[in-house]
């Protein structure tokens, strides 16, 4: 089942924060974040297994709420760097596959 | 340490000839997975392979589509008698295991059909 991200499109300008969120209407083994920008393959960003984990790396972190069912992904003080688009994959117990929601365009203006 | 390689990174072919995309994955990978990507849409699973084995192809058409991943050598989609609704972006991941492991994505073949 396809994960529902929210919103679709968000506009900021450099130095503002931004939150993506991926929900699911069952419990996900993994959510995986990616980042893709036009024309390119996605770029790994992070993996969440666990209930309730949160993981950062640089400015760019992600929860996974206790029922497994909601990531957020958290874009603080952005970056031009950060435009693309960002897509969550969930990966379903036991599957390897991944199933990825419809992803988030992310514009960052100067 | 190389990424994933893919190969071409563009292909145009006509209606009706064969398309063959190939992928190297990361060194020290053993699981590859195709996806598909039509313009302005998400990665659509095709299939996950292991060395000299399809494990799971349920995203992949039953007619006209099919991939391996020999003992030597990289991993092919092939997809035979193309149409038009073929024409997409291709991308192979890797992984060093399966589930629940980060999965690195190739560069990706666009695969045009005239």
């Amino acid at each position: 089942q396809q994960p529902v991200q929210s919103p679709q499109a968000v506009i900021l300008r450099e130095g503002e924060d931004a939150v993506i969120n991926c929900s699911s209407s069952k419990a996900l083994y993994s959510v995986h974040w990616y980042r893709q920008k036009h024309g390119e393959a996605p770029v790994f960003l992070m993996i969440l297994l666990k209930g309730g984990e949160q993981k950062g790396h640089e400015k760019i972190s992600a929860s996974f709420n206790e029922k497994k069912q909601q990531s957020s992904l958290y874009l603080t003080a952005s970056q031009l760097s950060y435009s693309g688009t960002y897509f969550c994959g969930s990966g379903e117990g036991g599957s390897e596959k991944l199933v990825f929601g419809k992803g988030t365009k992310l514009t960052v203006n100067p | 340490n190389a990424g994933v390689m893919q190969n071409p990174r563009h292909l145009v072919r006509r209606r009706g000839q064969e398309a063959r995309l190939r992928c190297s994955p990361m060194k020290g990978h053993s699981h590859v997975y195709w996806y598909r990507q039509l313009p302005e849409e998400g990665l659509k699973f095709m299939v996950y392979l292991q060395k000299e084995n399809i494990i799971d192809e349920s995203g992949m058409p039953k007619e006209r589509f099919s991939a391996e991943f020999p003992k030597e050598g990289p991993s092919i989609l092939r997809i035979q008698q193309v149409v038009r609704g073929d024409s997409a972006a291709y991308f192979c991941a890797s992984s060093s295991q399966g589930s629940g492991y980060e999965q690195y994505f190739g560069p990706g073949t666009r695969l045009t059909v005239t």
